[in-house]
């Protein structure tokens, strides 16, 4: 079974700064999708970010942009001039490669707690 | 307009109680989920839905029944609930995905925390 493992419990960065969070993950699959969601104190699932595995060039999203290294399987999350407004959980996910005529399960890390400092 | 909806937003039952947690998207996606969130934050997929059809049944006590009377509605009827059962529960849907196509991601609705008294 895939498993997604988010070894920073929790992480503080000043405004403006750069804070990168980790995201590891084990498969024997050579096919799959990887998501950074962001879960902000409302509570609602914000997708901040995915990536193919199939893809070689690493995802950006304005701020946010990956750092996906297959071989080693590591998917971490780079914010860049950091806002308050980032301050959240963030949930790294895994997703295997779809089946035909089925769905697809995320499967998540623990996940990992920024707080963004004045 | 609101994508994935999900009542109520909070529950607070006692024990042995039945209850149910009603999920609507109107984003014409063929697959619903319920996932559960603990009290540690960490989110697992419960159920899923395709076309009305179970497709995921992720070892859940079978006082979970989820119902899927078409495929924009998927509910969660708990029966006897347990203190073990407080919770977020999450609804999200998403297309269906094949080989070759883009993948989609899943929208979350914005959850229903239950709270077992």
């Amino acid at each position: 079974a895939q498993t997604v493992t988010q070894s920073q419990p929790e992480m503080s960065v000043q405004e403006a700064e750069t804070v990168t969070l980790s995201c590891t993950y084990d498969t024997s699959e050579s096919d799959y999708y990887l998501f950074w969601y962001k879960q902000p104190p409302s509570r609602q699932m914000i997708l901040v970010i995915r990536q193919e595995a199939y893809k070689q060039q690493n995802a950006t999203e304005n701020r946010f942009s990956v750092n996906f290294q297959k071989a080693a399987k590591s998917f971490s999350l780079k914010i860049s001039d950091s806002q308050l407004g980032d301050a959240a959980m963030y949930f790294c996910a895994y997703r295997s490669p779809p089946l035909q005529g089925g769905s697809e399960k995320l499967v998540f890390g623990k996940g990992t707690k920024l707080t963004v400092n004045p | 307009d609101t994508a994935v909806s999900q009542t109520p937003k909070y529950l607070v039952t006692q024990m042995g109680n039945d209850k149910s947690i009603k999920c609507e998207q109107n984003l014409g996606h063929d697959t619903m989920y319920w996932y559960k969130q603990d009290s540690k934050k960490f989110l697992k997929i419960m159920f899923s839905y395709n076309n009305k059809e179970l497709i995921i049944n992720e070892t859940v006590p079978n006082r979970f029944s989820p119902k899927s009377p078409d495929k924009a509605h998927l509910n969660l009827h708990i029966n006897s609930l347990e203190l073990g059962d407080s919770a977020v529960y999450f609804c999200a849907s998403s297309p269906p995905s094949a080989r070759g196509a883009w993948v989609y991601e899943q929208y979350f609705g914005p959850g229903t925390r239950l709270t077992v008294t």
